[in-house]
């Protein structure tokens, strides 16, 4: 079963503006990912926030984790037309070194010209 | 894509016939992963391995097999495909935990 629930399942916005997309999870976590999926392509990976972190910022992204209400947000400031892409959160456990990563059914965001 | 390449890009296939799929990477990480994704669902985790001929279940592993004889290869098998298994099938790679995972390109699988 999914773990990461993503809020809202769809967002169009336009140019400039600012995307905030949720994640929602439900077990302890070691960390929380967020990646990024163009259309037929694979995953890119954005950014990793560690369980005892709060915030963490690259670029034009910047993520939050609430472990307390088991929340994440993802927000991209100043959008551009190449941002258009579906974004997923995913929670990770460790086993043997490896990461188990459960994710979301992710956001699809479009940014309109 | 990191290093990583999938073979083969796309396949059809009828009900019962065995498939294989492979990843290949050149970046010498010790972990690996199979994922599938579909509409409505996400990316699930079938099998991952933590070294050579070292592997583990992961969340879909029924009807799955994987093998790992070497570093680079890691091979996704369908003993009997269903039509249940069409689905795009993403092979991953990592680094000690915690870590960032790499996608390959994906295959798209198709069972008729």
């Amino acid at each position: 079963s999914q773990q990461g629930e993503e809020d809202p399942q769809a967002l169009s916005i336009q140019e400039g503006e600012n995307a905030t997309m949720n994640c929602s999870y439900k077990t302890s976590i070691n960390n929380l990912q967020w990646y990024r999926q163009n259309s037929g392509r694979g995953l890119v990976h954005l950014i990793l926030i560690r369980s005892n972190e709060r915030e963490k910022h690259s670029g034009r992204l910047r993520v939050t984790l609430d472990t307390s209400k088991k929340s994440s947000s993802l927000l991209i400031t100043a959008s551009r037309a190449a941002d258009t892409a579906s974004y997923f959160c995913a929670t990770a456990s460790q086993v043997e070194g490896a990461q188990k990563l459960v994710f979301g059914q992710g956001t699809r965001l479009t940014i309109n010209p | 894509d990191a290093g990583i390449t999938q073979s083969p890009r796309h396949k059809v296939t009828e009900t019962g016939t065995p498939v294989t799929l492979r990843c290949h990477q050149t970046e010498n990480h010790r972990y690996m992963y199979w994922y599938r994704q579909d509409p409505g669902h996400g990316l699930r985790l079938i099998h991952y391995s933590y070294g050579v001929k070292d592997t583990d279940k992961g969340e879909v592993s029924d009807g799955y097999s994987v093998s790992r004889s070497k570093t680079e290869d890691f091979l996704l098998t369908l003993e009997s495909a269903t039509s249940s298994q069409t689905s795009v099938y993403f092979c991953a790679i990592s680094s000690l935990a915690p870590n960032e995972q790499f996608f390959g390109p994906g295959t798209r699988l198709t069972v008729l």
